[in-house]
């Protein structure tokens, strides 16, 4: 069974830039989830989506947005990129459903953003 | 305040001796536990989860932690450890929405 894919591994963006990154989970999980994981803030959630739909949100500003596909693939987003925004970014999927129930996460190996 | 807190950010520690990582969450947490570990350049690995039932739980690489609720901890606990245990280990708790990190704990294995 695979595992949850992230794409592209690495990259490199100047500020002011945007980035999409890419998100495939484990075949039939339907919940996506997004963190941002930084030497200073350490692992922050910035959303969950779920058949199509963004479940929930963390606190980040709009410049960060993502979206799920009818195939449960998901893309999230950073336009007019900053400084700040240099982290790794872990996508996870779970088995979670509609209804309440431990959110179990698997992680992908993440894609590790650098804004010059 | 929902969280989870983390008390050691780096624990040293040598080759087949035992350890304890320590892990509390505020009562506001779900009782949905878990404890992570990143390798150097990789994600999040699941190493054992505390959903219901046996306070004990027993996860992967000999690793084993016990929920307590009325000291609201969940250690993580290895009686021998090895160089490959060099890590980043993450508790975490669930939160109904989302999983709730603490601050990480770097466990270095000297031999």
């Amino acid at each position: 069974k695979a595992g949850v894919t992230q794409t592209p591994r690495y990259l490199i963006k100047t500020r002011g830039q945007q980035v999409t990154l890419s998100c495939s989970p484990i075949s039939g999980h339907r919940s996506v989830s997004w963190y941002q994981q930084t030497p200073g803030q350490g692992l922050q959630f910035l959303f969950e989506y779920f058949s199509e739909t963004q479940r929930n949100k963390g606190n980040f500003p709009g410049r960060f947005s993502g979206r799920q596909f009818s195939n449960s693939r998901s893309e999230m987003n950073v336009s007019t990129l900053e400084l700040g925004d240099s982290a790794l970014y872990l996508c996870a999927s779970s088995h979670r459903g509609a209804s309440s129930g431990a959110n179990v996460l698997t992680f992908g190996a993440g894609s590790r953003l650098t804004v010059l | 305040a929902q969280s989870v807190t983390q008390l050691d950010s780096q624990v040293p520690v040598f080759e087949e001796a035992p350890v304890e990582l320590r892990c509390n969450y505020s009562s506001s947490v779900s009782v949905y536990l878990f404890w992570y570990v990143q390798y150097p350049n990789q994600g999040l690995q699941l190493l054992l989860k505390y959903l219901s039932g046996s306070t004990l739980v027993k996860g992967i690489n000999g690793f084993e932690a016990e929920f307590n609720k009325s000291q609201t901890s969940f250690h993580l606990r290895k009686p021998s450890v090895h160089i490959s245990d060099t890590a980043e280990y993450f508790c975490a708790g669930d939160n109904t929405d989302k999983l709730i990190f603490g601050t990480g704990t770097r466990l270095q294995v000297f031999p």
